[in-house]
């Protein structure tokens, strides 16, 4: 089975902080994404990453940087925290750049920005 | 650009009952896939059951069934035999193969929470 695993599922933070999120897939999976999840707005493409250091932009980056040093591994960096960044983050991977690929979740980290 | 409607943000069935959540989308291709994820309760999204729109047939995966209708651009998730289990949010998401130098994006809408009643 696929498994994603999130640094954390809860996480609280200050504004202005530099926030860390890691993602781990143990399933050699070209592609990692980053979405925020916020109550009736579904989820929300931040990044993603489609090969070792390679990322494009989502539909909201702004804020947000990622970075991909190894293939399993893909991290979320908020650089400055603001309290509009309090939110569910879910990653998520899958084996190809296929349409009808699969996409594996992490359980995701709830992040609280004070 | 794609987007996705889920038109209801939560509903509620009887536990062995039948339910349907409905979905829309607006797409100017002609070939794309269509998915329904659940997300329990504080556990990880999972895949419910995949449609290519070429493919007339509707998907079905044991209690789990669409209806697609690809002029209407609608897809519908029945799920029958309701069970305790089942109670979830659910997700409905397009995805179609990009462009050349381009990159599958998937599109979620907002979904919708589905109670079952016991």
């Amino acid at each position: 089975d696929v498994k994603v695993t999130q640094s954390s599922r809860y996480l609280v933070k200050r504004t202005g902080e530099k926030v860390f999120l890691e993602c781990v897939q143990d399933m050699d999976h070209e592609n990692m994404f980053w979405y925020r999840q916020d109550p009736g707005l579904g989820l929300r493409l931040i990044y993603f990453s489609y090969d070792v250091k390679m990322k494009e932009k989502g539909d909201i980056p702004e804020g947000y940087s990622v970075s991909r040093e190894k293939k399993e591994r893909f991290s979320l960096i908020l650089e400055s925290a603001s309290t509009n960044q309090t939110s569910m983050y879910l990653c998520a991977s899958s084996q190809t750049q296929g349409a009808g690929e699969t996409q594996y979740f992490g359980p995701g980290t709830r992040l609280l920005v004070l | 650009a794609q987007t996705v409607t889920q038109s209801q943000p939560e509903m509620s069935v009887q536990e062995a009952e039948t339910v349907t959540l409905s979905c829309t989308y607006d797409t100017s291709e002609s070939d794309y896939y269509l998915f329904w994820y659940k997300q329990p309760p504080s556990r990880q999204m999972i895949l419910v059951i995949r449609q290519e729109a070429y493919k007339q047939q509707n998907a079905t995966e044991n209690r789990f069934s669409v209806n697609f209708q690809k002029a209407a651009k609608s897809f519908s998730l029945k799920i029958s035999d309701s069970q305790l289990g089942d109670a979830a949010m659910y997700f409905c998401a397009y995805n179609c193969d990009p462009f050349a130098g381009g990159y599958q994006k998937v599109t979620f809408g907002t979904g919708t929470k589905l109670q079952v009643i016991p």
